[in-house]
Protein backbone atom coordinates (compact mmCIF):
# COMPACT_ATOMS: atom_id res chain seq x y z
CA UNK A 1 0.00 0.00 0.00
CA UNK A 2 1.23 3.45 -0.69
CA UNK A 3 1.47 5.88 1.71
CA UNK A 4 3.30 8.10 4.20
CA UNK A 5 4.71 6.82 7.52
CA UNK A 6 6.33 8.12 10.44
CA UNK A 7 7.88 6.98 13.55
CA UNK A 8 8.09 6.69 16.51
CA UNK A 9 4.78 7.66 17.59
CA UNK A 10 5.37 8.36 20.85
CA UNK A 11 8.91 9.63 21.89
CA UNK A 12 10.70 10.75 25.39
CA UNK A 13 14.05 13.26 25.14
CA UNK A 14 15.37 14.33 28.11
CA UNK A 15 16.46 17.79 28.17
CA UNK A 16 19.48 18.70 26.19
CA UNK A 17 19.49 16.25 23.74
CA UNK A 18 19.15 15.93 20.05
CA UNK A 19 16.30 13.45 18.66
CA UNK A 20 15.46 12.29 15.10
CA UNK A 21 12.08 11.84 13.94
CA UNK A 22 11.79 9.86 11.23
CA UNK A 23 9.71 10.22 7.73
CA UNK A 24 9.70 7.71 4.72
CA UNK A 25 7.02 8.17 2.24
CA UNK A 26 6.31 5.71 -1.30
CA UNK A 27 4.12 8.06 -2.80
CA UNK A 28 6.92 8.76 -5.47
CA UNK A 29 6.25 12.33 -4.16
CA UNK A 30 8.94 15.39 -4.61
CA UNK A 31 7.64 17.49 -2.54
CA UNK A 32 8.02 16.85 1.56
CA UNK A 33 7.04 18.94 5.24
CA UNK A 34 7.07 18.74 8.70
CA UNK A 35 4.71 20.92 10.65
CA UNK A 36 4.48 21.16 14.15
CA UNK A 37 1.16 21.49 15.75
CA UNK A 38 0.51 22.79 19.65
CA UNK A 39 -2.49 21.79 21.82
CA UNK A 40 -5.59 23.36 20.45
CA UNK A 41 -2.99 25.06 17.73
CA UNK A 42 -3.06 24.82 13.50
CA UNK A 43 0.15 23.55 11.68
CA UNK A 44 3.09 25.57 11.61
CA UNK A 45 5.06 25.11 9.45
CA UNK A 46 9.13 23.92 10.02
CA UNK A 47 10.87 23.01 6.65
CA UNK A 48 9.97 21.82 3.40
CA UNK A 49 11.72 20.29 0.37
CA UNK A 50 10.51 20.30 -3.18
CA UNK A 51 13.34 18.00 -4.49
CA UNK A 52 15.64 15.77 -3.54
CA UNK A 53 19.27 17.38 -1.59
CA UNK A 54 17.30 20.83 -1.20
CA UNK A 55 14.99 22.27 1.40
CA UNK A 56 13.85 25.25 2.84
CA UNK A 57 12.84 26.83 6.34
CA UNK A 58 9.47 27.51 6.98
CA UNK A 59 7.96 29.46 9.78
CA UNK A 60 9.63 28.18 12.69
CA UNK A 61 12.98 26.42 11.83
CA UNK A 62 14.59 27.75 14.40
CA UNK A 63 15.84 24.36 16.91
CA UNK A 64 15.59 21.77 13.68
CA UNK A 65 17.15 20.46 11.02
CA UNK A 66 16.68 18.06 7.96
CA UNK A 67 18.04 16.37 5.19
CA UNK A 68 16.74 14.98 1.82
CA UNK A 69 19.56 12.58 0.75
CA UNK A 70 16.54 10.40 -0.81
CA UNK A 71 13.50 11.35 -2.42
CA UNK A 72 11.84 8.77 -0.24
CA UNK A 73 12.80 10.49 3.46
CA UNK A 74 12.85 13.09 4.83
CA UNK A 75 14.14 12.91 8.50
CA UNK A 76 14.07 15.67 11.04
CA UNK A 77 16.10 16.50 14.01
CA UNK A 78 14.87 18.29 17.12
CA UNK A 79 18.40 19.75 18.28
CA UNK A 80 18.98 20.76 22.37
CA UNK A 81 18.54 24.44 20.80
CA UNK A 82 14.45 24.03 20.39
CA UNK A 83 13.09 25.93 23.83
CA UNK A 84 10.15 24.12 23.67
CA UNK A 85 10.50 21.03 21.88
CA UNK A 86 7.27 19.31 23.13
CA UNK A 87 4.99 19.21 20.37
CA UNK A 88 2.84 16.73 17.95
CA UNK A 89 4.90 16.26 14.82
CA UNK A 90 3.02 16.03 11.40
CA UNK A 91 5.12 14.90 8.14
CA UNK A 92 3.60 15.09 4.74
CA UNK A 93 4.28 14.81 0.92
CA UNK A 94 2.30 16.25 -2.20
CA UNK A 95 3.45 15.65 -6.17
CA UNK A 96 3.95 19.47 -6.38
CA UNK A 97 3.83 22.22 -3.74
CA UNK A 98 0.35 23.16 -4.33
CA UNK A 99 -1.07 19.86 -4.73
CA UNK A 100 -3.59 17.72 -2.44
CA UNK A 101 -0.90 16.82 0.71
CA UNK A 102 -0.73 13.86 2.36
CA UNK A 103 0.03 13.09 6.14
CA UNK A 104 1.39 10.48 8.45
CA UNK A 105 0.34 9.54 12.03
CA UNK A 106 2.31 11.95 13.82
CA UNK A 107 4.89 11.63 16.48
CA UNK A 108 4.08 12.91 19.85
CA UNK A 109 7.28 14.28 21.19
CA UNK A 110 7.82 15.07 24.91
CA UNK A 111 10.53 16.35 27.11
CA UNK A 112 11.32 15.09 30.14
CA UNK B 1 2.07 33.52 11.27
CA UNK B 2 -1.50 32.39 10.15
CA UNK B 3 -2.55 32.90 6.70
CA UNK B 4 -6.11 30.71 7.60
CA UNK B 5 -8.34 31.58 9.74
CA UNK B 6 -11.11 29.47 10.80
CA UNK B 7 -14.64 30.43 12.22
CA UNK B 8 -16.36 29.45 14.71
CA UNK B 9 -13.56 27.81 16.72
CA UNK B 10 -15.66 25.03 18.08
CA UNK B 11 -19.09 24.08 16.92
CA UNK B 12 -21.61 21.12 18.79
CA UNK B 13 -24.66 20.27 16.38
CA UNK B 14 -27.32 17.39 16.81
CA UNK B 15 -26.58 14.78 14.38
CA UNK B 16 -28.88 15.45 10.61
CA UNK B 17 -28.36 18.95 11.07
CA UNK B 18 -25.82 21.07 8.74
CA UNK B 19 -22.33 22.29 9.54
CA UNK B 20 -20.71 25.20 8.34
CA UNK B 21 -17.64 26.76 8.77
CA UNK B 22 -15.40 29.38 7.70
CA UNK B 23 -12.18 30.33 6.30
CA UNK B 24 -10.30 34.00 6.12
CA UNK B 25 -7.00 34.43 4.60
CA UNK B 26 -5.00 37.33 4.00
CA UNK B 27 -2.72 36.98 0.50
CA UNK B 28 -3.64 35.45 -2.94
CA UNK B 29 -3.97 32.23 -3.12
CA UNK B 30 -3.44 29.68 -5.82
CA UNK B 31 -5.99 27.31 -4.44
CA UNK B 32 -7.45 26.27 -1.31
CA UNK B 33 -7.84 22.94 0.72
CA UNK B 34 -10.08 21.47 3.66
CA UNK B 35 -8.27 18.67 6.02
CA UNK B 36 -9.99 16.62 8.50
CA UNK B 37 -7.81 15.71 11.86
CA UNK B 38 -9.55 13.38 13.95
CA UNK B 39 -7.93 13.96 18.03
CA UNK B 40 -4.48 12.49 17.94
CA UNK B 41 -4.49 11.56 14.49
CA UNK B 42 -3.04 13.10 10.83
CA UNK B 43 -5.08 15.09 8.60
CA UNK B 44 -6.72 13.72 5.57
CA UNK B 45 -7.80 15.99 2.90
CA UNK B 46 -11.33 16.39 2.19
CA UNK B 47 -11.16 19.10 -1.03
CA UNK B 48 -9.40 21.13 -3.05
CA UNK B 49 -10.79 24.20 -4.81
CA UNK B 50 -8.84 26.16 -7.09
CA UNK B 51 -8.72 30.03 -7.40
CA UNK B 52 -11.02 30.36 -10.22
CA UNK B 53 -13.15 28.41 -9.16
CA UNK B 54 -16.59 29.50 -6.77
CA UNK B 55 -18.17 26.48 -5.72
CA UNK B 56 -17.15 22.78 -5.71
CA UNK B 57 -18.89 19.42 -4.00
CA UNK B 58 -17.95 16.13 -2.95
CA UNK B 59 -21.11 13.93 -1.11
CA UNK B 60 -21.79 15.73 1.64
CA UNK B 61 -19.12 18.23 1.42
CA UNK B 62 -20.03 21.66 -0.25
CA UNK B 63 -17.23 24.54 -0.18
CA UNK B 64 -17.38 27.59 -1.40
CA UNK B 65 -14.66 30.51 -2.50
CA UNK B 66 -14.96 34.00 -2.55
CA UNK B 67 -11.77 35.04 -3.91
CA UNK B 68 -12.82 39.36 -3.32
CA UNK B 69 -13.48 38.62 0.36
CA UNK B 70 -10.20 36.15 0.87
CA UNK B 71 -12.77 33.74 2.34
CA UNK B 72 -13.88 30.20 1.60
CA UNK B 73 -16.78 27.68 3.61
CA UNK B 74 -17.24 24.38 4.24
CA UNK B 75 -20.75 22.61 4.28
CA UNK B 76 -21.16 19.48 5.64
CA UNK B 77 -24.82 18.32 5.34
CA UNK B 78 -26.94 15.71 6.83
CA UNK B 79 -23.95 15.05 9.72
CA UNK B 80 -23.29 12.29 11.71
CA UNK B 81 -21.50 11.23 14.62
CA UNK B 82 -18.25 9.78 12.68
CA UNK B 83 -18.05 13.40 11.07
CA UNK B 84 -16.87 14.56 15.17
CA UNK B 85 -13.17 16.09 14.23
CA UNK B 86 -11.41 19.53 13.67
CA UNK B 87 -11.19 20.84 10.40
CA UNK B 88 -8.75 23.12 8.59
CA UNK B 89 -8.29 25.17 5.55
CA UNK B 90 -5.07 25.60 4.12
CA UNK B 91 -4.07 27.88 1.75
CA UNK B 92 -1.41 27.56 -0.77
CA UNK B 93 -0.19 31.16 -2.14
CA UNK B 94 2.94 32.83 -4.13
CA UNK B 95 5.98 31.08 -2.23
CA UNK B 96 4.01 27.33 -2.74
CA UNK B 97 4.42 27.06 1.27
CA UNK B 98 1.12 25.78 2.69
CA UNK B 99 0.16 27.70 5.65
CA UNK B 100 -3.25 26.55 7.89
CA UNK B 101 -5.53 27.47 9.89
CA UNK B 102 -5.96 27.28 13.36
CA UNK B 103 -9.13 24.76 12.67
CA UNK B 104 -12.84 24.48 14.10
CA UNK B 105 -13.88 21.48 16.42
CA UNK B 106 -16.79 20.31 15.13
CA UNK B 107 -18.63 17.70 17.69
CA UNK B 108 -22.16 15.93 16.26
CA UNK B 109 -24.53 14.69 19.03
CA UNK B 110 -25.88 11.48 18.03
Amino acid sequence: DGGITQSPKYLFRKEGQNVTLSCEQNLNHDAMYWYRQDPGQGLRLIYYSQIVNDFQKGDIAEGYSVSREKKESFPLTVTSAQKNPTAFYLCASSEGLSTEAFFGQGTRLTVV
Amino acid sequence: SQQGEEDPQALSIQEGENATMNCSYKTSINNLQWYRQNSGRGLVHLILIRSNEREKHSGRLRVTLDTSKKSSSLLITASRAADTASYFCATFGGYQKVTFGTGTKLQVIP
